[in-house]
């Protein structure tokens, strides 16, 4: 069984810049969803995904992030303009569904704003 | 909102030792996951608790869901130097039945 995919796995912009990140969870998973990690913090998450609706997006900052899974399985996360305290890595999990659930992680996309 | 705590922040134990770290809700959970990452890697499942007072093992690591189901604990014994990483709890709170909210981690070094 394939994992959950992310790309690129590293990428450095300079601030004010935009960059978009794509995610294809695990084949038959419903829930997607996009956290934040911060060096040396736990993951923040920023949206869930239950197929193509949105599930909790209260922690996503709205005013420079977007993110979207039109057909319900592969998803991208956009950030435009980028800041420099969004430097973070990125990662994107999948579960069979939503509530209570093993989450699986993809390997993170990391972003370096300078 | 809800809130989830992790002490210690760090632990380094020689290796052999025994390693317990603590995790706090700030409300009532449905469930509980603990999560390992390695440095450089992404996040692993290890296990879920869901009943009160639930105990679970897994070879050197013991698991626990206090009866109020708003603290959990892992303990790893006689610790190996495979066992170094950052271990995260998980909560998902009763109320917000969807959202899961990750604790801060442990970071636990092992010295050979």
């Amino acid at each position: 069984e394939a994992g959950v995919a992310q790309s690129p796995r590293y990428k450095i912009i300079e601030k004010r810049q935009s960059v978009a990140f794509w995610c294809n969870p695990i084949s038959g998973h419903a829930t997607l969803y996009w956290y934040q990690q911060i060096l040396g913090q736990g993951p923040k998450l920023l949206i869930q995904f239950q197929n193509n609706g949105v599930v909790d997006d209260s922690q996503l900052p709205k005013d420079r992030f977007s993110a979207e899974r039109l057909k319900g399985v592969d998803s991208t996360l956009k950030i435009q303009p980028a800041k420099l305290e969004d430097s973070a890595v990125y990662l994107c999990a999948s579960s069979v569904r939503t509530g209570g659930y093993e989450q699986y992680f993809g390997p993170g996309t990391r972003l370096t704003v300078t | 909102g809800q809130q989830v705590m992790q002490i210690p922040q760090y632990q380094h134990v020689q290796e052999g030792e025994d390693f317990t770290t603590y995790c706090n809700s700030s409300t009532t959970l449905s469930n509980i996951q603990w999560y390992k990452q390695r440095p450089g890697g992404h996040p692993v499942f290890l296990i879920q608790l869901v009943k009160s007072g639930e105990v679970k093992k897994q070879k050197r690591l013991t698991f626990q869901f206090g009866e109020a189901k708003k603290n959990s604990s892992l303990h790893i014994t006689a610790t190996q130097t495979t066992d170094v990483g950052t271990y995260f709890c998980a909560g998902q709170s009763k109320t917000s039945y969807d959202k899961v909210i990750f604790g801060p981690g442990t970071s636990l070094s092992v010295i050979p």
